[in-house]
């Protein structure tokens, strides 16, 4: 079945260390997004990525870094710079190939997420 | 930053009853409206996409209609059952349509 598949579920960070949450697709889609989700707020857009080897910061970039060297492949790094990095976290994809009428306004598909809190 | 509001914030209903919300975005600069559905436990999933004003969309005993020159939607659930409990997205597409922007969302709570 095709899908997003988010590793791992849940993650613990210790202070001043880098964790990295995996997000992988088989959809085939071009562009990948990563959002946070705090109690009582929205999913505020963290980066994302339109094709391979391109990116682009989002809202909240600050402490954060991706790449995107594989198509379905789009890898959250949250660094030691990120102050308060427990929430949780959701990667999205879908198809974006400009010019492509039937593709410009396909929804996002979502992975599960992944429960990130500080030890 | 681009402002997307939903209302209400939660809301509980009672088995059978019919219910709404509203998303409000900005009125310039669309391109289109994403309504999700996100149930506990579960991922998001697309209820309906919506791109032109006065665009109404139904699915089953839920339906949405988009006002893109006054920037809100409504989404509609008729006869409401306990499966319909979920948070419910909306998400605004401007028209530079690489940015997706998300609403914070309605909490609908069904009561039996």
């Amino acid at each position: 079945d095709g899908g997003i598949t988010q590793s791992p579920k849940y993650l613990f960070r210790k202070e001043g260390q880098n964790v990295t949450l995996s997000c992988e697709q088989n959809l085939n889609h071009d562009a990948m997004y990563w959002y946070r989700q705090d109690p009582g707020q929205g999913l505020r857009l963290i980066y994302y990525s339109q094709i391979v080897n391109d990116f682009q910061k989002g809202d909240i970039a600050e402490g954060y870094s991706v790449s995107r060297e594989k198509k379905e492949s789009f890898p959250l790094t949250v660094t030691s710079a990120q102050k308060n990095p427990t929430a949780f976290y959701l990667c999205a994809s879908r198809f974006n190939i400009p010019g492509a009428s039937q593709y410009s306004n396909q929804p996002q598909h979502f992975g599960d997420g992944t429960r990130l809190s500080i030890l | 930053i681009l402002n997307v509001e939903q209302s209400p914030q939660s809301l509980h209903v009672q088995e059978g009853d019919s219910t709404n919300f509203t998303c409000s975005f900005p009125s310039s600069n669309f391109y289109a409206l994403h309504w999700y559905r996100w149930e506990t436990a579960k991922s998001p999933e697309a209820l309906f996409v919506m791109t032109l004003n006065g665009d109404e969309k139904k699915k089953g005993r839920i339906s949405a209609t988009l006002n893109t020159k006054e920037g809100y939607s409504y989404l509609y659930i008729k006869g409401s059952q306990p499966e319909d409990s979920a948070t419910y997205l909306c998400a605004f597409r401007d028209s530079s349509a690489s940015k997706i922007i998300f609403g914070s969302g309605t909490r609908l709570s069904i009561r039996p």
